[in-house]
């Protein structure tokens, strides 16, 4: 099944300890993509990859790392989360198409 | 960046009226699509738009891309308890995708 997926799908943890939100497609796509999702203000692109080893910033990158070793995934790092990036967080990959294909999702809590 | 102006931000329906809601932008695009999101999933597109003026269907699903290319609109007929969820709209340029912030349908059986 085509699909693309995220871990873990809930994570509470405390501001400073480093985490990573795996995500990794089974498409073949070449691009991929990560959101963050806040009320009242839909979805926001933090990085996107066009390609492994090609990465760029999306609207609000602070705060967030990506890095693309292999076609298949993309990892989003926070090296020392803060309160303000408490979200819930997409994932999603495309071919040329445009037509993206969006993780389920993880939901972040930092205290 | 500018995200677009998606409306209404929410509605309340009796299961078997239509639904209509739109998206706007300041900006071109050459690409418009709609997204389902439901509770506790990700978004899951509906339809997607390549050409200004197209008008395409899917099933009881029906979204047309605006002449101008700055908007589009999503209808709904005869809705079902089922089409509750969030209807986002995303506007693609080349690799630059924005998105509305929702619409949040609910159906009252």
């Amino acid at each position: 099944e085509a699909q693309v997926t995220q871990n873990p799908r809930y994570l509470i943890t405390v501001t400073g300890k480093k985490l990573t939100v795996t995500c990794s497609q089974n498409m073949n796509h070449e691009y991929m993509s990560w959101y963050r999702q806040d009320p009242g203000l839909g979805l926001r692109q933090i990085y996107y990859s066009m390609n492994v080893e090609v990465t760029d910033k999306g609207d609000v990158p602070e705060g967030y790392k990506v890095s693309r070793k292999e076609k298949r995934n993309f990892p989003l790092i926070l090296e020392s989360p803060s309160p303000n990036q408490t979200s819930l967080y997409f994932c999603a990959s495309r071919d040329y198409s445009y037509e993206q294909y969006f993780g389920p999702g993880t939901r972040l809590t930092v205290t | 960046g500018q995200q677009l102006n998606q409306s209404p931000q929410s509605m309340f329906i009796q299961e078997g009226e239509d639904v209509s809601m739109n998206c706007t932008s300041s900006s071109i695009f050459n690409t418009w699509l709609w997204y389902k999101q439901d509770p506790g999933e990700g978004p899951v597109l509906l339809i997607a738009l390549y050409k200004a003026g197209e008008l395409t269907s899917n099933g009881r699903l029906t979204a047309q891309f605006g002449i101008t290319r700055k908007d589009s609109f999503l209808n709904i007929s005869a809705s079902i308890p089922s089409d509750v969820g969030i209807y986002f709209c995303a506007g693609q340029l080349n690799n630059d995708m924005r998105f509305g912030a929702g619409t949040r349908l609910t159906v009252k059986p």
